[in-house]
């Protein structure tokens, strides 16, 4: 079946680092792929999003290419903030109307 | 807007209880879903309603009981809830009819169950 598959957290970063948060997928078909943000007592907000290979992603100096040729959907950003830190879902859809969702990276990042 | 807002925010409900969940979109989407997420966990998938129909319900226990009575608005229903039913529902919608290629979630309603 179709899966979403994210690195263990925590990352913990110095800010004004760099990031990467890898995601790989299983999908039969071509999947629609997202990054979404969670922080602390909230709900989930969309980062960014890609429908089809080698879309890149983007959103408040976050990027994610759709790499279909190593299944994968990467999120990076140059330089790291403290206002950062949240937990971040990788997610697919590939059938009508079902999101699934990576178990997620928490990331924490110091001053 | 790209809102999605759920109602209330908290609620705590004893074991013989019944309560409701609301959520509310405007973008004219018409998909739209109840997701149950525990601490430190993804959001679980435990239905979803396209074209004001039940597509999808992952075998989700009858206590729970979701209700969609236009476009706009999804309701989720709750009776005789157990403790390890408390957790944070979150509400999300899609265009609907395919892949989804965008989704909105609300703030979500977190849930004690005493």
């Amino acid at each position: 079946g179709d899966s979403v598959t994210q690195m263990e957290g925590p990352v913990t970063l110095s800010e004004e680092a760099f990031l990467t948060i890898n995601c790989t997928y299983t999908a039969t078909g071509y999947p629609s792929l997202f990054w979404y943000v969670q922080y602390p007592g909230e709900g989930l907000q969309l980062l960014l999003k890609a429908t089809k290979a080698d879309d890149k992603g983007s959103n408040k100096g976050f990027e994610a290419t759709y790499r279909k040729e190593t299944t994968s959907f990467h999120l990076e950003k140059g330089s790291v903030q403290v206002s950062d830190s949240a937990v971040y879902f990788c997610a697919l859809s590939d059938r009508v109307d079902k999101l699934i969702f990576g178990t997620g990276t928490r990331l924490q990042v110091f001053p | 807007d790209t809102e999605v807002t759920q109602t209330p925010k908290h609620l705590v409900m004893g074991m013989t209880n019944k309560k409701s969940l609301k959520c509310e979109q405007h973008m004219g989407h018409r998909a739209m879903y109840w997701y149950k997420q525990k601490a430190k966990k993804p959001p679980e998938l435990m239905f979803v309603y396209s074209y004001e129909k039940l597509s999808i319900n992952e075998s989700v226990p009858s206590r729970f009981s979701p209700e969609c009575p236009n476009s706009s608005l999804l309701n989720l229903h709750l009776h005789a809830l157990q403790p390890e039913d408390s957790a944070l529902y979150l509400c999300a919608s899609s265009p609907g009819g395919g892949l989804v290629t965008e989704a909105f979630f609300g703030q979500g309603t977190r849930l004690t169950v005493v």
